[in-house]
Order: structure tokens, then sequence, then C-alpha cells
């Protein structure tokens, strides 16, 4: 079946300008995540969905990161006014539950260049 | 202190040894343990999960964790030059629905 699916898989955008990220998680699949993994770093969590649950943003580097997810599925990253720090990949992962044994299944990432 | 820590390596073996990779967490709240492997350029995949304290093995690959310790591992045996790769090692914490994950631990299988 299909896997988790991110658009575009490159983005280079100019110092200042909003950039939106995309993700279509695993059908049924309800929980879903959003990562970023800066060159030969580990994956740093941004966010997360479960359900009609609050989100959990508590990853968030700054007010200018923000996420939603639309009808329990697909997922939009926005950030405002990119900084040279926001280059990064942006991976989006979804599982079929959480708890204990919840596996993620990731996307291929979004790279992100901001000049 | 980092919640999940992990030597960044690079572990260098020999083709058909054993590869040990090891991880430490800091939140004795954590519950799940997770391997993923990640080749370069590639996202992570998972290899195998834990949540109990003991051994758990999935053909060449076994996972030990030490909740006292706060210690995981994961073993590879007959280790191969395909298995070069990023080893990312994730805590959920109890009450989280969260992957926290380390750095990784990038593994060399020598021919």
């Amino acid at each position: 079946g299909a896997g988790v699916s991110q658009s575009p898989s490159n983005k280079v955008t100019e110092k200042g300008k909003d950039v939106e990220l995309r993700c279509d998680p695993i059908s049924g699949h309800t929980a879903l995540y959003w990562y970023r993994q800066s060159l030969g770093q580990g994956l740093e969590f941004l966010i997360y969905f479960q359900g009609n649950s609050a989100p959990d943003k508590s990853g968030l580097p700054s007010d200018r990161f923000s996420a939603e997810r639309t009808g329990g599925s697909v997922s939009t990253l926005t950030i405002q006014r990119t900084q040279q720090e926001d280059s990064a990949v942006y991976l989006c992962a979804s599982s079929p539950w959480t708890g204990e044994s919840s596996p993620l299944h990731f996307g291929n990432g979004t790279r992100l260049t901001v000049t | 202190q980092k919640e999940v820590e992990q030597n960044s390596g690079p572990l260098s073996v020999p083709e058909g040894a054993i590869a040990s990779l090891n991880c430490t967490y800091s939140d004795r709240g954590s519950q799940s343990f997770f391997w993923y492997r990640q080749y370069s350029g590639k996202s992570p995949e998972l290899i195998m999960f834990i949540y109990s304290n003991g051994d758990k093995e999935d053909g060449r690959f076994t996972a030990q964790l030490n909740k006292a310790s706060q210690y995981v591992s994961l073993l590879i045996r007959d280790s191969q030059p395909s298995d070069s790769a990023t080893y990312l090692c994730a805590v959920i914490r109890y009450g989280q629905g969260n992957l926290i994950f380390g750095k990784g631990t990038k593994l060399s299988v020598k021919p």
C-alpha cells in the first residue's frame, strides 16, 4: 500500500518568506508526527496529532512554526518568516496507534533550504 | 543531560562480526524503546521495539533492555556491509505519544 507522502521533496526559499510543507499519512493512521533533522543531527520532535485530541505542540521551536491537520488526515506544517537556521529535512510520520508499541512510518521528507 | 544519548561513532566492525550499539536514557518514566535504521539520504525505518526488561530477538537483531540501568542496546550478529547505516535509539515516555530520538550511531561494516 501507499506509504507516507510528503511534498514538496525539496524547497528552496529566501529568508523571510513563508513556506508550507504537506504530509499525507497512511490511510487509517490516527497519529501524525512532524520531526526535523539538521545535517548530521538526530530527529528533533516538533508536533504530534492524535485523533481528535489537541495536538502536542511542545516541540515547536518558535511561534513562527505552526501545523494543522484537516479531517484527521492531511497535515500542513507552516513556517513563517523563514530563517537560515530553519534549513533542515522535515520528516512526517504516521502511526496506527499510540502507546507502548507504536511504530512510526516515515515519509521521505522535505529538504528545506533557506538562502 | 540529554534525554537519549548514543555514541555518535563511527563504529567500525568487520563483516561477520557482532556490532553492539548502545543507548542510555534519562527519564525513568520511559516505557517503550525503539531502534531505527537510517541509510544516508533516506528516512528512518523501524528495526525493532522493546518494552520489557531482557532480550528480544528478531533474526540477526537482538534488542536488550535494562530499565534499572536505563540502558538499551542493539546487537547485530553476522554484520553485513548492507548494515552500514546510522542507528537511532528512541523512547516513549509514560503518558506521552511522541518518540524522543537520540542523535544516532553511525555503523560501518567493512568487507
